[in-house]
């Protein structure tokens, strides 16, 4: 049982570059969001899906897009990479949202410097 | 605007002792809130979760209290060990989002 898998661990990318970021899930777990980590700013909700083909904006989520193709894979896209990118990027799965049907499974996180 | 603060960015314990970190908000109405740790280097990992009709829930030595009238939920590590040591995080689900506080910092001293 992986749980939730992150690709790539590490990236730098040049401003105005694209890039995708991979998140995968094996638990069967239907809601799915991603998050940034900056120093001193916490956790803060990109962009986050409830179900396949479903998705909704978090607090932060210009310059980013998802989709929801499967219940599995749930991909983070910067559109034209910025310096304020920066940042480290974590994936999070839970079984059913709203629930109090327990916590999170968070992947081990994506370091992204744009520079 | 919504706000969740926890008490100190740093805390420093002796070990054996109990350590308590506090998480206020202000402007929410959470339904359940929740409680994480994360090591450097590493994705938070999830440890209780407590509904906004609990008063308290304890797991080994893990003890959570909710108290929605005082916006506040404490987190009692007991008998800490220098494991213990790891940046504590609580979160406020409402809605269909989860909100983080920015962390508590605890190091526990041997």
């Amino acid at each position: 049982n992986a749980g939730v898998t992150q690709t790539p661990k590490f990236q730098v990318l040049k401003t105005g570059q694209s890039m995708t970021l991979q998140c995968a899930q094996d638990m069967n777990h239907e809601y799915m969001s991603w998050y940034r980590q900056d120093p001193g700013m916490g956790l803060r909700l990109i962009h986050y899906s409830v179900g396949a083909g479903i998705t909704d904006q978090g607090e932060v989520p210009n310059g980013y897009n998802v989709s929801r193709s499967t219940t599995e894979d749930f991909p983070l896209r910067l559109l034209s990479a910025a310096p304020s990118q920066t940042s480290v990027y974590f994936c999070a799965s839970s079984v059913e949202f709203g629930q109090g049907a327990g916590g999170y499974t968070f992947g081990s996180g994506t370091r992204l410097t744009v520079v | 605007s919504q706000k969740i603060e926890q008490n100190s960015e740093a805390l420093n314990i002796q070990e054996g002792k109990t350590a308590t970190l506090t998480c206020n908000y202000t402007n929410y109405s959470p339904a359940y809130l929740q409680w994480y740790r994360q090591d450097p280097g590493r994705g938070p990992v999830f440890l209780l979760l407590i509904r906004e009709n609990e008063k308290e829930k304890r797991k080994e030595r893990l003890k959570v209290t909710f108290d929605t009238t005082l916006k506040q939920s404490l987190f009692h590590i007991t008998a800490s060990q220098p494991a213990d040591s790891a940046t504590y995080l609580c979160a406020l689900e409402r809605g269909r989002q989860l909100t983080f506080g920015s962390g508590t910092q605890l190091t526990v001293l041997p």
